[in-house]
């Protein structure tokens, strides 16, 4: 079964600080895994997009990793900001030529003044 | 800048009476989305248009209905709400099926249902 699984399902940090998010995914065939924020009561933003042959990509202050042997992305944030509170979803797209995404229930994301 | 459009922002029923959300766009992409969000869930896919060509997932409740009636807009019925509609509804577009092919999304409506 496709399936896109986050860690943590929350997390608190402090301004200024770093986290990872993880992303693990049971999805085939793969097509390329994104990277979303999703303000509170807002559409989803795209931050990064990787295919299986990229190993990182970076946004601003947001850096996404991709093992496509171990099926695991991670989502790192430097230097957090209050904007960053936030739900981080991952998402992986199946094949090319599909329409299908399977998105995972995301990462809750407060970050504390 | 405003490239999904999604009216209205928050939308109030009653119980079995029809709603239609609808959603525009900038962007002249080929193929248009309609996602449920329930609380703290992953959006699930309704169904999408490529084009005209309807799509409807396999899960997706009679009681949702869709409509394109041309690139730019294209609304989503639900004959019959009841309350487990109550939902965030968001729509996306994207240019085509190309990899790097990325949705963008709208702000979504959020359906409340008395």
């Amino acid at each position: 079964k496709n399936q896109v699984e986050q860690s943590p399902q929350s997390l608190i940090i402090l301004e200024g600080k770093n986290c990872t998010l993880q992303c693990n995914y049971t999805v085939s065939p793969f097509s390329n895994l994104r990277w979303y924020k999703q303000d509170t009561g807002r559409g989803p933003v795209s931050l990064t997009i990787m295919t299986f042959s990229e190993n990182t990509k970076s946004n601003g202050r947001y850096t996404a990793t991709l093992d496509a042997d171990t099926k695991q992305s991670s989502l790192h944030i430097t230097a957090s900001q209050l904007s960053d509170s936030a739900s981080y979803i991952c998402v992986v797209r199946l094949t090319s030529g599909t329409y299908k995404y399977i998105f995972g229930t995301g990462t809750r994301l407060k970050v504390l003044a | 800048d405003a490239m999904v459009i999604q009216n209205p922002r928050y939308q109030v029923t009653q119980f079995g009476k029809p709603v239609t959300l609808s959603c525009s766009q900038t962007l002249n992409h080929n193929v248009m989305y309609w996602y449920q969000q329930k609380s703290s869930q992953a959006p699930k896919l309704l169904f999408h248009y490529y084009d005209k060509d309807f799509n409807n997932e396999a899960d997706t409740p009679d009681n949702f209905q869709s409509r394109r009636p041309n690139t730019s807009f294209c609304f989503l019925d639900i004959r019959s709400p009841g309350l487990g509609d109550a939902a965030m509804y968001l729509c996306a577009t994207s240019r085509d099926a190309g990899t790097y092919n990325e949705q963008f999304f709208g702000p979504g409506t959020r359906l409340t249902v008395l």
